[in-house]
């Protein structure tokens, strides 16, 4: 079965500092990866996503992950991070075939301080 | 429609009642999910349908819960006797019939039992 786990629950960075939030997953098989991103009172909305290709994919508001199979990783990072960050993200799979399910971890929320 | 959509937004209910739950997904998507999301807590998947049928409805989390779908477009998720840990954000979402396509979220139903 796959599953996924997102490493800390809270992450708080300086405004302008590096984001990185983990991601890893296990699955017997390389699943499809994605990265949604929840605003405060809001639904989700996806940043960026892995199927196949290139393993470092770049997705909205400046944000980039990158595949790597050794490691089963899907690590979220941004240069540089802003205010409007402040969310909380989730990491999901999907398995390659067979099915559509979505497996979502359980979430990182990220605090930008001033 | 342009999104999914979600109704009620809100539901406070008194414990012991019943409540039904609406989602209406993006029109020709097929996949259609139910998640919920406690205070606190990660996305908990709850059923998964494709077309009408439910493949996985494991995460239902007792027979209090039910879910149908009707026409492969409209969903409700049924809570019998409310109880209080039911309180959540109830999450729905779809995706098109294509492998490795994102699901789109709605805005969700907030619902607390009292």
């Amino acid at each position: 079965a796959q599953s996924v786990t997102q490493l800390g629950s809270h992450v708080s960075v300086s405004e302008g500092a590096l984001v990185l939030l983990r991601c890893n997953y296990s699955s017997s098989v390389p699943p499809y990866l994605f990265w949604y991103v929840q605003y405060p009172n809001q639904g989700l909305q996806l940043l960026l996503k892995y199927t196949t290709g290139a393993t470092l994919v770049k997705g909205i508001n400046g944000f980039e992950a990158e595949f790597k199979k050794s490691e089963t990783s899907f690590h979220l990072t941004k240069p540089s991070a802003h205010m409007s960050d402040a969310a909380e993200y989730f990491c999901a799979v999907m398995p390659p075939s067979g099915g559509f399910k979505t497996i979502f971890g359980a979430g990182t929320r990220l605090f930008v301080k001033a | 429609g342009a999104g999914v959509s979600q109704s009620p937004s809100n539901k406070v209910t008194e414990k012991g009642k019943d409540v039904e739950l609406r989602c209406d997904p993006i029109s020709g998507h097929t996949a259609l999910y139910w998640y919920r999301q406690s205070l606190g807590q990660g996305l908990e998947f709850l059923i998964y349908f494709q077309g009408n049928s439910a493949p996985d409805k494991s995460g239902l989390p007792s027979d209090r819960f039910s879910a149908e779908r009707t026409g492969g477009s409209v969903s409700t998720l049924t809570i019998q006797r409310t109880q209080q840990e039911d309180s959540a954000v109830y999450l729905c979402a779809s995706s098109s019939q294509t492998v490795n396509t994102e699901a789109f979220f709605g805005q969700g139903t907030r619902l607390t039992v009292v």
